[in-house]
């Protein structure tokens, strides 16, 4: 099973609302991430997470919080968002232990839309 | 200022020919380079990946070629098909670390 997936696959959003997007795999993966993806732009690392431990966050605005309850589960909240934020939100995983077990997998995304 | 580029944004080839899509990058510390393929609506798709270590690696009819020296490295299909029309990016990273920085993709567009 190479599947990530995420969920929801589209959310619209006011800037005053508080929503969250979860991500989960089951390949055993200690490592997961999530990207930023605005249209004909290359994904952008917002946050990884190492061992269910924050390890990597690349000056996000605290209105986006990470959350790893557990290995097979990420969750990015979101609250007071602002219309540039939308989106598409991805989701990877990997193996943390260096060379080509690193190789990210990821999910189809979750499209943001902030009105 | 891009770490990796990818500067051609498009790339149109006949199907049963070669497609070579190229990608450079600036920091001499990257020693592991992905190649991803878009489709739309979808995430990133694993293709191949290539370490510093080596300067070819194949999976059937994908081929990525290091030059170190050069901070270049490219993909080539062969044979193209109209499947493989997709936006392909090129991701580096430094340490075999977890921060990939990707670059700005090519659209491969197959014609049949």
């Amino acid at each position: 099973d190479t599947e990530v997936t995420q969920t929801p696959k589209h959310l619209v959003m006011g800037m005053t609302n508080k929503k969250s997007l979860k991500c989960e795999q089951h390949m055993g993966h200690r490592a997961m991430y999530w990207y930023k993806q605005k249209a004909k732009k290359p994904p952008e690392l917002m946050f990884v997470y190492s061992y269910e431990k924050l390890s990597i966050n690349e000056s996000v605005p605290s209105r986006f919080s990470p959350e790893c309850p557990n290995s097979s589960l990420l969750n990015l909240h979101l609250h007071a968002l602002q219309p540039e934020d939308s989106a598409l939100y991805l989701c990877a995983s990997s193996q943390p232990s260096g060379g080509a077990r690193d190789t990210q997998y990821f999910g189809p995304g979750t499209r943001l839309t902030v009105l | 200022d891009q770490q990796v580029k990818q500067n051609s944004p498009s790339l149109s080839v006949q199907e049963g020919r070669i497609s070579i899509l190229n990608c450079d990058y600036t920091n001499s510390m990257f020693d592991y380079f992905l190649w991803y393929k878009k489709y739309p609506a979808e995430g990133p798709t694993f293709l191949i990946s290539i370490s510093s270590i080596k300067d070819k690696n194949e999976d059937g009819r994908f081929t990525v070629f290091l030059n170190k020296s050069a901070k270049h490295l490219s993909l080539h299909i062969v044979p193209s098909q109209p499947g493989d029309s997709a936006v392909y990016f090129c991701a580096a990273s430094a340490n075999y670390g977890q921060n990939f920085v990707f670059g700005p993709g090519t659209r491969l567009s197959v014609l049949p």
